[in-house]
């Protein structure tokens, strides 16, 4: 069963840099592409970056584009999102999910706060 | 990039009833639309995809229809449970973009 763990998330102050991670199990990594998607406080769902099951193409959100970069371990079944350049309004639960037809599974969030 | 709407923001329902909640698009996208549901404090899950097939193990009652522009998720008999969120996603290019969300309430 597909199984999606995120992780990484914290407290950061503006203009800092967080890592997150999402682990996944229970399918073939390598054959998916994955995305970023992050839903801030009592907010909606904003799709914020792709990378592609071979890793050689990734797309971003403009609002993130140039910020954050997204990675992918295929030894590890990892997905990864460099933010750097943290701002207030990238306080959020950072979710991973997974494309199949369309955004099938996704993971349970990790929360990002920046803040001073 | 791709913008859409969903209408209505919000909508009151009784258990039974049968609600529809629509999105449009700002270009035509085919039937790259998916429908999700989120409940609070969870991940959202998905309905439908391709405009109009029911992702598996997802309850007939949620149907879908539409294609170019305009789409329509339809709750027939809502259940307790179908209260949540509702939100609409072309995937039909990047950036990938999600309608607003429309809110089911119990009336």
């Amino acid at each position: 069963q597909v199984h999606l763990v995120e992780s990484g998330g914290g407290v950061v102050q503006p203009g800092g840099s967080l890592r997150l991670s999402c682990a996944a199990s229970g399918f073939t990594f390598k054959y998916y592409p994955m995305h970023w998607v992050r839903q801030a406080p009592g907010k909606g769902l904003e799709w914020l970056a792709v990378m592609s099951s071979d890793g050689s193409h990734t797309n971003y959100a403009d609002s993130v584009k140039g910020r954050f970069t997204v990675s992918r371990d295929t030894s590890t079944d990892t997905l990864f999102l460099q933010m750097n350049s943290l701002r207030i309004d990238d306080t959020a639960m950072y979710y991973c999910a997974r494309v199949s037809s369309a955004i099938d599974y996704w993971g349970q969030g990790t929360l990002v706060t920046v803040s001073s | 990039a791709i913008q859409m709407t969903q209408s209505p923001s919000s909508l009151s329902a009784s258990v039974g009833d049968r609600a529809t909640i629509t999105c449009r698009a700002s270009q035509a996208i085919g039937n790259d639309l998916a429908w999700y549901q989120q409940k609070p404090g969870r991940a959202p899950t998905l309905l439908i995809y391709g405009a109009s097939t029911s992702q598996s193990g997802v309850t007939p009652r949620f149907s879908g229809s539409g294609s170019g522009t305009d789409f329509t998720l339809t709750i027939s008999g809502l259940q307790p449970e179908d209260f949540a969120t509702y939100y609409c996603l072309q995937h039909y290019s990047y950036p990938y973009t999600f309608g607003p969300g429309t809110k089911l309430e119990i009336k």
